[in-house]
């Protein structure tokens, strides 16, 4: 497997212009995670599915925030519209979680570097 | 959510084992204990989780106090590569935030040659 994929690498955009951020999980894994980091802020944690279903998306800033999951293999987080403020690295990251706590380790993506100016 | 707790930084010599503590007096019965680091421009990686006995892997060792309270990630050799942040985190086996996985501000930590 290639791992978490995310695209694109780096978006640059104007303020006000939507932006679609896109994940592929690794095949077979459960949880899919969307990650925001910033100096001032670290990384925090936006929202998570479990099996395409949002469990927790109370870390989603503001509701120019959305996040789908229309199957296993695929993910967008999506801005719309963008700010200066957006401006981070997203991270998405997948795993599997079991009971036994085996084979749960998360999986990251490389990452998107945002820039709205 | 359970949290943890860390120093901000540590330091440590190139070729020196490194202890790198983790405080969770708030932990729960079904939290597992997972590390991760994050290398500079890099996304995080996974480093080791346990529950409850002392782990070991090609990366690392995770020792979990008697009480579950506190944990330690030993690095037995540092080297100039491990330098980066390392994040403890408290993942829900079961319950409300069943699968959560909550980032820290982490230990950032430094290797000297």
């Amino acid at each position: 497997d290639a791992g978490v994929i995310q695209s694109p690498r780096h978006e640059v955009t104007e303020m006000g212009q939507e932006v679609t951020l896109r994940c592929k999980p690794i095949s077979g894994h459960d949880y899919l995670f969307w990650y925001r980091q910033t100096m001032m802020r670290g990384l925090e944690l936006l929202i998570y599915f479990n099996n395409n279903v949002p469990i927790d998306d109370s870390g989603m800033p503001e509701d120019r925030f959305s996040a789908k999951m229309p199957n296993a293999s695929f993910s967008t987080l999506k801005i719309q519209p963008s700010e200066p403020r957006d401006s981070a690295v997203y991270f998405c990251a997948s795993s599997l979680l079991d009971v036994m706590g085996t084979g749960d380790e998360a999986f990251f993506g490389q990452g998107t570097r945002l820039t709205v100016v | 959510d359970a949290k943890t707790t860390q120093p901000n930084s540590m330091e440590s010599n190139e070729e020196e084992p490194v202890h790198l503590p983790c405080n969770h007096s708030t932990i729960s019965g079904t939290d597992y204990i997972h590390w991760y680091r994050q290398l500079p421009s890099q996304g995080p990686e996974y480093v080791i989780h346990g529950l409850t006995s002392n782990v070991n892997n090609r990366m690392a060792s995770l020792a979990i106090a008697e009480d579950r309270k506190s944990s330690t990630l030993i690095l037995h050799r540092a080297t100039l590569r491990d330098a980066a942040v390392y994040y403890c985190i408290l993942r829900d086996v079961y319950g409300g935030s069943q699968g959560n996985l909550i980032f820290g501000k982490g230990t950032k930590l430094s290797v000297k040659p």
